[in-house]
């Protein structure tokens, strides 16, 4: 059983809609993460997540973005009013408190048309 | 702020011959050093990391790669690549105490049979 599971794995969606990325991390009390991957760019970091806040996050993740953890294992994503330039492939990552090595998740791959 | 930078995006060695992938990173203080690969249509793996003590660190699948704090590199090395090491290496870094990752550009390497 993978320890991060992503979901949806392909969204196509119009410009101008919401998105909503999945992720299900299987432990509690970790840092969770979101980073993204343009196609041919670098892996980038967007936003980490701990105690039910946000504890960092990068100046591509601005106010279209947000993230929350509504039931305590789903971990989202969300995506107000998505613009072409947020096709990407987006991976969500986990951590255990004192380590130091994050497990990602297979990613989402969101194409905005 | 801290920074990766892998030189090559595309590696394209034939089977059975040595690899070397390289990484440089910059930071002021200590770090910590991982490489992740991602095979076709699959998410990010840890590869291998060094978090302290020895420099020369070894993943599994006889890949290794050594810190070396005076050129602040940590080159990824495989004496023989076989065909299924072929997919994206990423470098990253992470600052002592921080809890996000800095990736590297990616470096492709394809194994020619």
């Amino acid at each position: 059983e993978p320890e991060v599971t992503q979901t949806p794995s392909h969204q196509v969606t119009q410009m101008g809609q919401e998105v909503i990325l999945h992720c299900v991390p299987i432990s509690n009390h970790l840092y969770f993460y979101w980073y993204r991957q343009i196609l041919g760019q670098k892996v980038e970091f967007l936003v980490s997540f701990y105690n039910n806040e946000i504890s960092e996050k990068s100046e591509i993740f601005d106010d279209q973005f947000s993230v929350e953890r509504p039931d305590g294992s789903n971990f989202t994503l969300k995506i107000r009013s998505t613009k072409l330039e947020d096709s990407a492939m987006y991976f969500c990552a986990r951590k255990p408190s004192g380590a130091n090595v994050l497990t990602f998740g297979a990613g989402s791959r969101l194409t905005v048309l | 702020a801290q920074s990766v930078t892998q030189l090559d995006s595309q590696v394209p060695v034939f089977e059975e011959a040595p690899v070397e992938l390289r990484c440089n990173y910059s930071s002021s203080v200590s770090v910590y050093l991982f490489w992740y690969v991602q095979y076709p249509n699959q998410g990010l793996q840890l590869l291998l990391k060094y978090l302290s003590g020895s420099t020369l660190v070894e993943s599994i699948n006889g890949f290794e790669a050594e810190f070396n704090k005076s050129q602040t590199s940590f080159h990824l090395r495989k004496p023989s690549v076989h065909i299924s090491d072929t997919a994206e290496y990423f470098c990253a870094v992470s600052e002592g105490g921080a809890q996000k990752l800095v990736f590297g550009q990616g470096t492709r390497l394809t194994i020619n049979p």
